[in-house]
């Protein structure tokens, strides 16, 4: 089973920050969250990943809660190519395995 | 550019044929990964491999089999005893099995059956 929570879908409007939540709340210490997309019929492309610390690269913004249960990741400026599936993926250092849930999938609207 | 190639995008199979999916990775990463994905679902690992001439299972592997002999090279079989093959097949790879580095993947292979 997944080891992640995150709502079945979610609506933005183009132009805004998109904001995904994602719930973990059994994470261990060794574990990595992993962000994920998948737009339709393509293969998945991995956004950005964190262990405690907040991580900014030129796609995303992740913040993860300082009990490290939860985390957030922010699209600041969405686009309409951003429309697509999101995958919150915990993984332990150690681990080779993802372990995927069923994603958000997130509409941005013009 | 460096990435993953997997080839056909879409293939056909017959009642009782085995096919094989190519995956092909121009990243020097030593860990390959195939995955299948049903609608509506996440990712589920088939097979893995760490180095050349080593893999290993991974959840679902029946019906399935895979060779790595070469580092930028991973095909997948899906045989005859696989009795629900069609599905979205996915090859990803990594720098290595362990770390924190991410898994990357090819566009996917998509399998009906006819």
């Amino acid at each position: 089973d997944a080891k992640t929570t995150q709502p079945t879908s979610m609506d933005c409007a183009e132009g805004r920050a998109a904001n995904l939540p994602c719930n973990h709340s059994t994470i261990s210490g060794n574990e990595y969250v992993y962000w994920y997309r998948q737009i339709h019929s393509q293969g998945p492309q991995y956004i950005i990943h964190g262990l405690k610390n907040n991580e900014t690269n030129e796609m995303a913004s992740l913040i993860i809660t300082e009990d490290r249960k939860s985390s957030t990741l922010i699209l600041p400026h969405a686009t309409l190519r951003d429309t697509a599936v999101y995958y919150c993926i915990v993984r332990a250092y150690s681990n080779y395995q993802l372990i995927w849930g069923a994603g958000t999938k997130l509409i941005i609207k013009p | 550019d460096g990435g993953i190639t997997q080839s056909p995008k879409y293939l056909f199979r017959k009642e009782g044929q085995n096919v094989t999916l190519s995956c092909e990775q121009n990243l020097n990463h030593d860990a390959m990964y195939w995955y299948r994905q049903d609608p509506g679902q996440g990712l589920r690992l088939i097979y893995y491999s760490q180095i050349v001439n080593d893999f290993q299972k991974g959840d679902i592997a029946e019906g399935y089999s895979v060779s790595r002999e070469k580092k930028e090279s991973f095909p997948l079989t899906v045989t005859s005893a696989q009795k629900n093959p069609t599905a979205f097949y996915l090859c990803a790879s990594s720098i290595g099995r362990q770390g924190a580095q991410p898994q990357h993947f090819g566009d996917g292979t998509r399998l009906s059956i006819l």
